[in-house]
């Protein structure tokens, strides 16, 4: 079957550097998916990564390994405002998306 | 208007009632997607129609109705829902064909809650 693991929960500090890990294991890959959803909110794209390497987008940046089948998204200088969660999706063979349960971020001052 | 918007935000309805859901968007995509969203659980995709075709997940139940009169409007007719099915019902819409890598743009959600 198909899967995605992100870990449930993190706590970091204000100004802090928080690393958000997932992996999969999805029928082929076409593109692997970050999402950032406020409580009560849309989920709104924060990256997108088919190639390995680290794409860095100001504060945020999104990491790919395919053949260990990883990636992780880096949120660097952390704001209060950066408490959410943290969607990780994989767009498979079918060019379907396959969703993790998401990774809800607390921030503490 | 711009985006994807949903109607309504919030539903509360009985487990006898019939109601729909109304998303729209305005991003001249041609894809649009219905998503169940549970408390920590993953988005449950439940329906998609790309180029104005349905592609159905078999496992959602009949009692979810999806409709699709054009590429901008998306409805979920639901009736004799059960408690189980309160959840956030997302609406999303994308760009399918070459040269895109279909990011889905989201609607701020349905919050369904069935008594």
């Amino acid at each position: 079957g198909q899967n995605i693991d992100q870990p449930t929960e993190m706590t970091a500090t204000e100004g802090a550097i928080v690393q958000i890990n997932c992996t999969y294991q999805t029928s082929g890959f076409n593109g692997l998916f970050w999402y950032q959803q406020h409580a009560g909110e849309a989920p709104t794209f924060l990256s997108y990564n088919v190639l390995d390497g680290l794409e860095e987008k100001g504060r945020f940046s999104s990491f790919l390994s395919r053949s260990k089948g990883y990636s992780y998204l880096l949120l660097k200088e952390l704001q209060m405002k950066d408490s959410a969660s943290y969607l990780c999706a994989v767009l498979d063979s079918n060019y379907q998306l396959i969703w993790g349960a998401g990774t809800k971020l607390i921030i503490k001052p | 208007e711009t985006g994807v918007t949903q109607t309504p935000r919030h539903l509360v309805m009985g487990m006898t009632n019939k109601k729909s859901l109304k998303c729209e968007q305005h991003l001249g995509h041609n894809a649009m997607y219905w998503y169940k969203q549970s408390a920590k659980k993953p988005l449950e995709l439940m329906f998609v129609y790309s180029l104005e075709e349905r592609v159905e997940n078999n496992s959602v139940p009949s009692r979810f109705s999806p409709e699709c009169p054009n590429s901008s409007h998306l409805f979920l007719h639901l009736h004799t829902l059960q408690p189980e099915d309160s959840a956030l019902y997302l609406c999303a819409s994308s760009q399918e064909g070459q040269g895109t890598y279909n990011e889905q743009f989201f609607g701020p959600g349905t919050r369904l809650t069935v008594l």
